[in-house]
């Protein structure tokens, strides 16, 4: 019942660095998400981007949306040893469907 | 602050006794959401309610049911606990822009 696919599946970075996770999924969209999750918590919302969006920011945090790709990006900039968690995309088909979740990116900041 | 809140945040149960997790909210959101999520995988959906309307995915065991007496509660039975069943469990709300707000989790461990 997976929706989406995520890669990379690890990534580790220095401090300062930035770091690009990407999310393909399957069928079509009302909207995608990007979710953080840190180790044993919830999961946080970051970011939304609608199907008819091609680009959207949110501090150091940079979405792109291709949808005749159906791949997603996520850019996160500088980034810190705090950035270090699980990062998700989930999609929306609308209509009062579900959203589905990708199978995530392990990010790791080395300070 | 508006929020969901799972109960308890770590949960012992005894193989094949029967178990409830709640979620509650003070979002006032009418789509409220359980996921299953195991170590290092995505989350999975396990059903949803839109106000009471119950819907429950097709791979759902039937071990597994809901109820939400109102707006502001739901719950999650789990009839006949096996060791698969130990996972997190998230329950989530989904507001009128799209975006889902997630509680902490309940950590569900079966001995």
């Amino acid at each position: 019942s997976q929706q989406g696919e995520e890669d990379p599946q690890a990534l580790s970075i220095q401090e300062g660095e930035n770091a690009t996770m990407n999310c393909s999924y399957k069928t079509s969209i009302n909207n995608l998400q990007w979710y953080r999750q840190n180790s044993g918590r919830g999961l946080v919302h970051l970011i939304l981007i609608r199907s008819n969006e091609r680009e959207k920011h949110s501090g150091r945090l940079r979405v792109t949306l291709d949808t005749s790709k159906k791949s997603s990006s996520l850019l996160i900039t500088a980034s810190r040893a705090a950035d270090t968690a699980s990062y998700f995309c989930a999609t929306d088909a609308g209509n009062n469907n579900d959203m589905r979740f990708g199978a995530g990116t392990r990010l790791t900041v080395k300070p | 602050d508006a929020m969901v809140i799972q109960n308890p945040r770590y949960q012992v149960t005894q193989f094949g006794k029967p178990v409830t997790l709640s979620c509650s909210q003070t979002l006032n959101h009418n789509v409220m959401y359980w996921y299953q999520q195991k170590s290092s995988q995505a989350p999975k959906l396990l059903f949803h309610y839109y106000d009471k309307d119950f819907n429950n995915e097709a791979d759902t065991p039937d071990n597994f049911q809901s109820r939400r007496p109102n707006t502001s509660f739901c719950f999650l039975d789990i009839r006949s606990p096996g060791l698969g069943d130990a996972a997190m469990y998230l329950c989530a709300t989904r507001g009128t822009l799209d975006v889902y707000t997630f509680g902490s989790g309940t950590r569900l461990t079966v001995v």
